[in-house]
């Protein structure tokens, strides 16, 4: 399984874009990535996740360069309620394959 | 709306005693699996199953077993609980994958044990 890394933590501003972005330089060619949210005594909350390019819904987009080394999670014009844990993982997660988390980056939203 | 339902949402045990965390899906997953997650260390993964009367270990399995006797049902047990088991656990459930749609994990909301 291939490891990840990302930053501890991040500060921004409502109404900012914000952009955590992945080191996954082991990424296997069956692996997908995944970005989960977790709030406060709350279980993670699947937020996005691909394969390859650019992958958007209606929370957030997923970029994700030619090499798959790494991979950024935007979060448009965030607001208070989105601070959380924000964790990346690669694996088969296609396949039903267990996930191994990381540290997550903490996300403080402030006003 | 799926849910993964954890059967409590805060426990406290007495030392030594034998305790179940029980979690119901009703997604029709294939794979379930439990975490705890402790200040500083992150979501570690203690036990998974693939399939009814599965089971495989994650990467902390000691002092914890499992059972799978139905598909939608995942019961984490804590043969004698001590106090370093204090933390919150949270089951999770996953289709086996075979489309081209993806899917992610589902949480359940968690247990915070408390073992004192």
């Amino acid at each position: 399984l291939a490891k990840t890394t990302q930053p501890i933590s991040m500060d921004s501003y409502e109404g900012q874009e914000v952009n955590i972005t992945c080191s996954h330089n082991n990424i296997a060619t069956n692996d997908y990535i995944t970005w989960y949210q977790q709030f406060p005594s709350q279980g993670p909350r699947f937020i996005i996740q691909g394969y390859k390019t650019k992958v958007t819904n209606e929370v957030a987009s997923l970029f994700i360069p030619a090499d798959r080394k790494s991979s950024t999670l935007s979060l448009p014009r965030v607001s208070l309620s989105d601070t959380a844990v924000y964790y990346c993982l690669v694996g088969e997660d296609n396949q039903g394959g267990k996930l191994i988390f990381g540290q997550g980056t903490e996300l403080s939203v402030k006003p | 709306d799926v849910k993964v339902t954890q059967s409590s949402r805060y426990l406290v045990k007495r030392t030594g005693e034998k305790v179940f965390l029980e979690c119901v899906q009703d997604m029709d997953h294939e794979n379930m699996f439990w975490y705890r997650q402790d200040p500083g260390l992150g979501l570690r993964l203690i036990y998974f199953s693939y399939d009814v009367k599965m089971k495989e270990k994650g990467d902390i399995p000691e002092g914890y077993s499992v059972s799978r006797e139905k598909k939608e049902r995942f019961s984490l047990i804590l043969e004698s609980a001590s106090t370093n088991q204090t933390s919150m656990y949270l089951c999770a459930s996953s289709f086996s994958g075979g489309r081209e749609q993806l899917y992610g994990y589902t949480f359940g909301s968690g247990t915070r044990l408390t073992v004192v």
